[in-house]
């Protein structure tokens, strides 16, 4: 692995369904951060971790939960999808919260029909 | 919205020419960073400039910020066909909370 990965590359997903979004960095980061990327609307912050063991909310944080068990891992829950979560969604990791570059994930394309 | 706003939303050029797109900002600021996404892909980091920095450079890269005018440009000089992508300015505020907030980008074509 080198940055990060993220995991499915894409999805189409039935209304309703639970699905988990992975996200993967071997960078030994502390803060990760989910972003959904719409059309005309940029990159808008989901929620975000400064460290293990630790969450918080962004802008949209509404159907979606996460988890940081680990330095390395943050997957992104939607527990019961809408077609108005179909969007592009990115993970994006840096060194410390607050400051300096973000690294960004490949993106997982999700369409919820 | 707490989004930044980007200027032009769209720009086409000819291979050679200069590049300049605008970013403005609502709230004060530790630092500006300049991003760009190929189609299709993640988004990569170009350039960061402090709150107490005017002007970077880095390669045909030049990043001006205007803390007065809430205001930052990226000058992108002798322009390749590979320069084509889109590109985010994204403001780190002084709260420090760690959240970047972006604006809606630029897409940029340079034609051959």
């Amino acid at each position: 692995i080198a940055g990060i990965t993220q995991a499915p590359t894409s999805q189409i997903l039935a209304a309703g369904r639970r699905m988990t979004l992975r996200c993967t960095q071997d960078m030994r980061h502390n803060a990760m951060y989910w972003y959904r990327q719409d059309l005309g609307l940029g990159l808008r912050l989901i929620h975000y971790s400064n460290t293990a063991g630790t969450t918080g909310k962004g802008e949209v944080p509404d159907g979606y939960s996460v988890s940081r068990a680990n330095t390395d891992d943050f997957p992104l829950t939607l527990a019961s999808a809408v077609p108005s979560q179909t969007s592009v969604y990115f993970c994006a990791s840096s060194a410390r919260e607050g400051m300096g570059e973000q690294f960004f994930g490949p993106g997982t394309r999700l369409t919820v029909l | 919205s707490q989004q930044g706003e980007e200027d032009p939303q769209a720009l086409s050029i000819q291979e050679g020419e200069n590049a300049t797109m605008n970013c403005s900002y609502k709230t004060s600021i530790n630092n500006l960073q300049w991003y760009r996404q190929n189609s299709g892909r993640g988004l990569v980091h170009l350039i960061l400039i402090r709150s107490n920095e005017r002007e970077k450079h880095s390669g045909r890269l030049r990043v001006t910020l205007d803390t007065s005018k809430k205001s930052s440009s990226l000058l992108i000089t002798a322009s390749r066909a590979a320069d084509t992508a889109s590109y985010f300015c994204a403001s780190h505020g002084s709260s420090n909370t760690g959240k970047l907030i972006f604006g809606q980008g630029t897409t940029l074509q340079v034609k051959p």
